[in-house]
This record gives structure tokens, C-alpha cells and sequence, in this order.
């Protein structure tokens, strides 16, 4: 079965600066794994997603994500923090086979301080 | 394309009372999952819908929830007796098919006291 670790399950950064959010996953296969952001009292919105082209994957709102298969990592970054990247951040892999669920992470609290 | 539309948006029931919630994914869109978050958790899988037919339920507690899909559409879930650990935003979700992007509606924000 595949899995997914969020090493952190809150971050506090200084707006302007470097975002670091850390993803471990766990699969017999190559997997694909996706960001999903979710901002208070709404839905969640897809950041980006990796299925096996390009390792380093862009996203909306400046984030980007490495694919490293020899870290089973893909670690979520953005070069500068806004104070409307505050939010809870979720990595997930998705299911083999037929029933391609997703499979989500516990989640990481970004804060953006001022 | 109009989004995945849940209601209602809040809802607040006794325990051992029943209560339902409803689901219209984006048009088109074949499959359709019905998530369980817990305050401070990642979403939990509870149902997979294809069409109007099951693919996965084994994470349903059948005992007390159960879950529809008419006429492979819109999608209700409902919960009877509800207890207080129950308590969670349940998550609709809808594809196109297994290799396209998901898209989750706002969610029901279920509070059982």
C-alpha cells in the first residue's frame, strides 16, 4: 500500500522568506503525488502534481515540488512566503489499479509571520 | 465549468440523531468520493463511486453510515445513528476518470453534540 509522511505538522515563517514543507512517501511503484492546499472554511485546491514526467514540477502561486526517488521525497518550496500562503498544505499519493484514490497526508500548518 | 456543490454547509445534530448530505459532482465527471476530515487530520476516504456502481467502501462504517449514487449522478451520504466522534467536515469529490485531476467541493461541516 502506499503512504505518505508530512514531517512536520506546523511551519512558521517570515513573510519574504524561503518555504520548506517536507513529503516522505512509501510505494512499489512510481508513484503520483500531488499538493493540495486547503485556506480556512474552504475547499481544497490542487497546487501541483507529479505522474512520472519531469521531476521538478511547477505549481500555481509560485510553489514548486522535486520528485527525488532516491529520497522518496517531494518536498514542497517557494522562493518568498506571502501572508496569503498561510494555510494547511497536504501531500497525497494516489492508488494503483482501478480505484485511483487519493490517499492524504496529516497535513502541514504553514503560518506566514509579518 | 461550475464546481463540485455540496450542502449544506454547516449542520448541527444531537447524537443518535440521523442526517444527510448532498453531493452534485461537475458534470461528466464518472467518479465520485466521499471523504471524512477530522479536525487536525487529512481527509479519509469512506466511499468510491463509478457511475452509480461501488468500487470501494471498505473504510464505510456500515453500521451507521451508507452512501448512494443515483443514476450515477448526484450522491447522497447519510449517517444514522450519529455519534459524537462522527464529528468532521465530509468532503465530496469528483473525476473525470482514473488518470485526470480531482475536484473537491467546499464540504459539510458536521458537528454532532
Amino acid at each position: 500500500a502506499q503512504s505518505v509522511t508530512q514531517l512536520d505538522s506546523h511551519v512558521s515563517v517570515s513573510e519574504g522568506t524561503p518555504v520548506l514543507l517536507r513529503c516522505n512517501y512509501s510505494s512499489s511503484y512510481s508513484p503520483s503525488l500531488f499538493w493540495y492546499v486547503q485556506h480556512p472554511n474552504k475547499g481544497l485546491q490542487l497546487l501541483l502534481k507529479y505522474t512520472s514526467a519531469a521531476t521538478l514540477v511547477k505549481g500555481i502561486n509560485g510553489f514548486e515540488a522535486e520528485f527525488k526517488k532516491s529520497e522518496t521525497s517531494f518536498h514542497l518550496t517557494k522562493p518568498s512566503a506571502h501572508m496569503s500562503d498561510a494555510a494547511e498544505y497536504f501531500c497525497v499519493v494516489i492508488g494503483s489499479g482501478s480505484a485511483r484514490q487519493l490517499t492524504f497526508g496529516s497535513g502541514t500548518q504553514l503560518t506566514v509571520l509579518p | 465549468e461550475a464546481g463540485v456543490a455540496q450542502s449544506p454547509r454547516y449542520k448541527i445534530i444531537e447524537k443518535r440523531q440521523s442526517v444527510a448530505f448532498w453531493c452534485n459532482p461537475i458534470s461528466g465527471h464518472a467518479t465520485l468520493y466521499w471523504y471524512q476530515q477530522i479536525l487536525g487530520q487529512g481527509p479519509k476516504l469512506l466511499i468510491q463511486f463509478q457511475n452509480n456502481g461501488v468500487v470501494d467502501d471498505s473504510q464505510l462504517p456500515k453500521d451507521r453510515f451508507s452512501a448512494e449514487r443515483l443514476k450515477g449522478v448526484d450522491s447522497t451520504l447519510k449517517i444514522q445513528p450519529a455519534k459524537l466522534e462522527d464529528s468532521a467536515v465530509y468532503l465530496c469529490a469528483s473525476s473525470i476518470g482514473q488518470y485526470y485531476g480531482y475536484t473537491f467541493g467546499s464540504g459539510t461541516r458536521l458537528t454532532v453534540v
